[in-house]
């Protein structure tokens, strides 16, 4: 079984700083790991993917994510915010079966301020 | 834009009505995914398919029918739903393979009243 904690459920943050939101799994096999952004009325958007090599993940909108398979971490960072990235972000972990399922965390409400 | 489109973005229907939620895709993939989303919550997974097959069924009450006419559809038919069932429904698809993300569309608003 494999599961995943967002450690935040909100993070306020000023325009132009920077901001790290934290991501923990856990899982008896090899994963992929995804941070997904939803902004209100929407579906999910992929910001980012893990799937082997370089622990460090670039992804659109300026965010990178770093995989450190010791800590069973998966954080995401962006070094300056802006007040269109306030959505709700997810981080999800799926399992090294063929169409395993995408477990997702509860979700950490970024709220940017200006 | 989505990739992955879904019709209607809105429904209200009442709890005796028939209704059917529509999600299309031209990317190729081979798994399509239903979700339930309820309020300030993750996506809960109700069904897989794989190749057009059923492949996973999240224990979902058979007031939900899911049904993959083709590789590039995928419908959710509803019926005699519980005022509990309103929620945002989102497809999603994907290569298949399990290190490849999912796509997610925009979802149904779904109301019963």
């Amino acid at each position: 079984a494999q599961s995943v904690t967002q450690l935040d459920s909100q993070v306020p943050v000023f325009e132009e700083a920077p901001v790290e939101l934290r991501c923990n799994y856990s899982s008896s096999v090899s994963v992929y790991l995804f941070w997904y952004v939803q902004y209100p009325n929407q579906g999910l958007q992929l910001l980012l993917k893990y799937l082997s090599g370089s622990t460090l993940v670039k992804g659109i909108n300026g965010f990178e994510a770093e995989f450190n398979k010791s800590q069973t971490s998966f954080h995401l960072r962006k070094p300056s915010v802006h007040i269109s990235d306030t959505a709700e972000y997810f981080c999800a972990v799926r399992g090294g079966t063929s169409y395993g399922k995408l477990t997702f965390g509860q979700g950490t409400i970024l709220t940017v301020h200006p | 834009d989505t990739e992955v489109t879904q019709t209607p973005k809105h429904l209200v229907m009442g709890m005796t009505n028939k209704k059917s939620l529509k999600c299309e895709q031209h990317m190729g993939h081979r798994a399509m995914y239903w979700y339930k989303q309820k309020a300030k919550k993750p996506p809960e997974l109700m069904f897989v398919y794989s190749y057009e097959k059923l492949s996973i069924n999240e224990s979902v009450p058979s007031r939900f029918s899911p049904e993959c006419p083709n590789s590039s559809l995928l419908n959710l038919h509803l019926h005699a739903l519980q005022p509990e069932d309103s929620a945002l429904y989102l497809c999603a698809s994907s290569q298949g393979e399990s290190n490849q993300p999912q796509h997610f569309g925009d979802g149904t608003r779904l109301s019963i009243l």
